[in-house]
């Protein structure tokens, strides 16, 4: 059981490039997400996604956008990359509980994105 | 609007003491849930406890327990018998209902735990 699978791990960018960072995820989730963390600034939620199809605006979502197109993955991009984009970039995704009990969400193991 | 506060950006314990990590919240909402997440130097995201908001009884896993005080807002984690392994980044984190399409889950800043050997 993988879980959620990042890729890629590890990325630079030069300054005006693109790129989309996959995540997948096995639990058959509705709910998915895309943070970025950054030193004392804990996790930042970038965009959401409540089920296949749909996309919400999280804390953070200048610069980004996302897509979930199939329910197992949400992909973020980065249309003209900038140095403050520099961060590590996590996806979670969980289930929306019955609205009384929330479930705990499950993370990919993180991307560290390098933008110069 | 959601919130999360950890005012303690770093703390540090004595081996086998036990520890409290500050969490405070802000929800307009009656139905919530908070968590807590560990983040060791690997930089994987390691769920702890939960504690919903209609739950009478302190959460409790192991050596953590979840110090809930709905009157104030407040959802501590408590570890007891600290161990060289609990060093790490520690978030809050909470779901409601109040965001303007579904809901979502967000975080606070973190605390960074040392334990002392």
């Amino acid at each position: 059981n993988a879980g959620v699978t990042q890729t890629p791990k590890f990325r630079v960018l030069k300054t005006g490039q693109s790129m989309t960072l996959l995540c997948a995820q096995d639990m058959n989730h509705e709910y998915m997400y895309w943070y970025r963390q950054d030193p004392g600034m804990g996790l930042r939620l970038i965009h959401y996604s409540v089920g296949e199809g749909t996309t919400a605006k999280g804390e953070v979502p200048d610069g980004y956008n996302v897509s979930r197109l199939k329910k197992q993955n949400f992909l973020l991009g980065l249309e003209s990359a900038a140095p403050s984009q520099t961060s590590v970039y996590f996806c979670a995704s969980d289930n929306m509980g019955d609205g009384v009990y929330y479930t705990e969400a499950f993370f990919g193991q993180g991307t560290r994105l390098t933008v110069v | 609007a959601q919130k999360i506060t950890q005012t303690q950006p770093g703390m540090f314990v004595q081996e086998k003491e036990a520890v409290t990590l500050d969490c405070t919240y802000d929800t307009s909402d009656q139905s919530y849930g908070l968590f807590w997440y560990k983040q060791p130097s690997s930089g994987e995201m390691i769920f702890l406890i939960y504690q919903g908001s209609y739950d009478e009884q302190n959460a409790t896993e192991g050596r953590y327990s979840l110090n809930f005080q709905k009157a104030r807002k407040s959802a501590n984690l408590v570890i007891s018998a600290s161990q060289l392994g609990d060093s790490a980044m520690y978030f809050c984190a909470m779901r409601d209902s109040q965001a303007e399409y579904g809901n979502k889950l967000v975080f606070g800043a973190g605390t960074i735990l040392r334990v002392k050997s």
